[in-house]
């Protein structure tokens, strides 16, 4: 069964960069069949999608977060990555990996990981 | 404020049908798939509707999906106290170069 976790620090500074990393196990990234994508939910609030990627490294980003966004794949360790640069304290939230299947592009997310509460705070 | 518009909350009976909806434009619902996702308390959302109207599999019959122009709907027949929860819609957003965007979400009651 295919299960991902996200691991990463849970605090980062203003300013700074926060980064995530999601481990897939029980499938591949390697898949034509699925995207591999980052969303997030500030506390109390809904949610947002910040990008995917693909498993030939293709990425697509929300329009409003693309400029401090990096989005990156390791297909050899079944792992891929989120780069969120100049965080400030609008970017706390839990934050998800999940896996999308490929339906006309990036489609449903059939598969969440448990999500990480990342806090922008001095 | 979220791109695809659902109202903040709805409730019902056990055994009643609950519907929610899910309001957007010509650049998402339109033209796009819906999907609907629910999430308890503390937890990752599920996938329950895709493509508008597909269950995943496990996802009992009572939830159904529709989509009519820049709306659409999720149904729950036989409302159970587990339902209780948070019902999100989700679609692809054609402008700025495309982009996922989500509802606000609907928080169901069960009484």
């Amino acid at each position: 069964q295919l299960q991902l976790q996200e691991s990463g620090p849970g605090l980062v500074k203003p300013s700074e960069t926060l980064s995530l990393t999601c481990t897939v196990s029980g499938g591949s990234t390697s898949s034509d069949r699925h995207y591999w994508g980052w969303i997030r939910q500030p506390p109390g609030k809904g949610h947002q999608w910040i990008g995917s990627i693909y498993y030939n490294g293709n990425t697509y980003h929300n329009p409003s977060l693309k400029s401090r966004v990096t989005i990156s794949m390791d297909t050899s360790n079944y792992q891929f990555s989120l780069r969120l640069r100049a965080v400030t304290a609008a970017d706390t939230a839990v934050y998800y990996c999940a896996r999308h299947r490929r339906i006309f592009g990036v489609g449903p997310i059939d598969s969440w990981g448990q999500g990480t509460l990342v806090s922008v705070s001095s | 404020q979220s791109v695809l518009t659902q109202p903040p909350s709805a409730s019902g009976t056990p055994g009643q049908r609950v519907t929610i909806s899910c309001s957007g434009s010509s650049s998402n619902i339109e033209n796009n798939y819906v999907d609907w996702y629910q999430q308890l308390p503390g937890t990752a959302p599920r996938l329950l509707i895709y493509s508008d109207d597909q269950r995943p599999s496990g996802v009992p019959d009572r939830f159904s999906g529709s989509r009519s122009g820049t709306s659409a709907s999720l149904a729950i027949s036989g409302l159970r106290s587990e339902d209780e929860a948070d019902y999100y819609c989700a679609a692809w957003d054609d402008s700025l170069g495309g982009y996922l965007v989500f509802g606000g979400g609907t928080k169901l009651t069960v009484l």
